[in-house]
């Protein structure tokens, strides 16, 4: 399995609060992604890294930033966080440079807003 | 227009048929594919990545790709009730950087 952690792996908190999670690798891969999962929509991009310092929006980035300041860790954080930001959410990572740019997943973070 | 759509199903196969999942892309300009199996509860998992026009075989899995179309497509033959779970259409859309952009998924079950 590749080297990818994402921490908490569970998580309520209350609406209004910032919420950190975090994404770790061991495998020097230069993409991070995150993505959240809910009913019906697949997994959805909500930003993501393509080097240190790089980065950017997804299809649903509203009221979340992201950091990436060492190529191992991929911040996501919720500035305020509301109810409908209920959801599983995923990193990933990959590289373009291996032959089969495949991505590898976390194994997800489960965020409650209550 | 979504950038990656697929049929949400739920699509429903017996047991020994080919199930069929269909995805059609936005990007003319994108360059990989990928068919990923989730199961409930889990991660997404690789089974099949495309990057040329025509079929790409691998066991019961054969991956279609049609750039013309921007269409992609899964057969999984002899389905097993072990094929259950939500598959996952995936493409690099390249716009400067690589972005990895998922449909919304088909929910397959196979009934034994």
């Amino acid at each position: 399995d590749a080297g990818i952690t994402q921490s908490p792996r569970h998580k309520v908190t209350e609406t209004g609060t910032p919420v950190t999670l975090r994404c770790h690798q061991t495998e020097n891969h230069r993409y991070m992604y995150w993505y959240r999962q809910d009913p019906g929509h697949g997994l959805r991009l909500i930003h993501y890294s393509y080097g240190v310092k790089d980065t950017d929006k997804g299809e649903v980035s509203d009221g979340y930033s992201v950091s990436r300041s060492k190529t191992e860790d991929f911040l996501l954080t919720l500035e305020s966080a509301t109810s409908s930001q209920t959801s599983v959410y995923f990193c990933a990572i990959s590289d373009p440079t291996i032959p089969t740019g495949r991505a590898f997943f976390g194994q997800g973070t489960r965020l409650t807003v209550v | 227009q979504k950038e990656v759509e697929q049929n949400s199903g739920p699509l429903s196969v017996p047991e020994g048929a080919i199930a069929s999942l269909n995805c059609t892309y936005s990007d003319r300009g994108s360059q990989s594919f990928f068919w990923y199996r989730q199961y409930s509860g889990k991660s997404p998992e690789l089974i099949m990545s495309i990057y040329s026009n025509g079929d790409k075989e691998d066991g019961r899995f054969t991956a279609q790709l049609n750039k013309a179309s921007q269409y992609v497509s899964l057969l999984i033959r002899d389905s097993q009730p072990s094929d259950s779970a939500t598959y996952l259409c995936a493409v690099n859309l390249i716009q400067g950087a690589q972005k990895l952009v998922f449909g919304q998924g088909t929910r397959l079950t196979i009934n034994p």
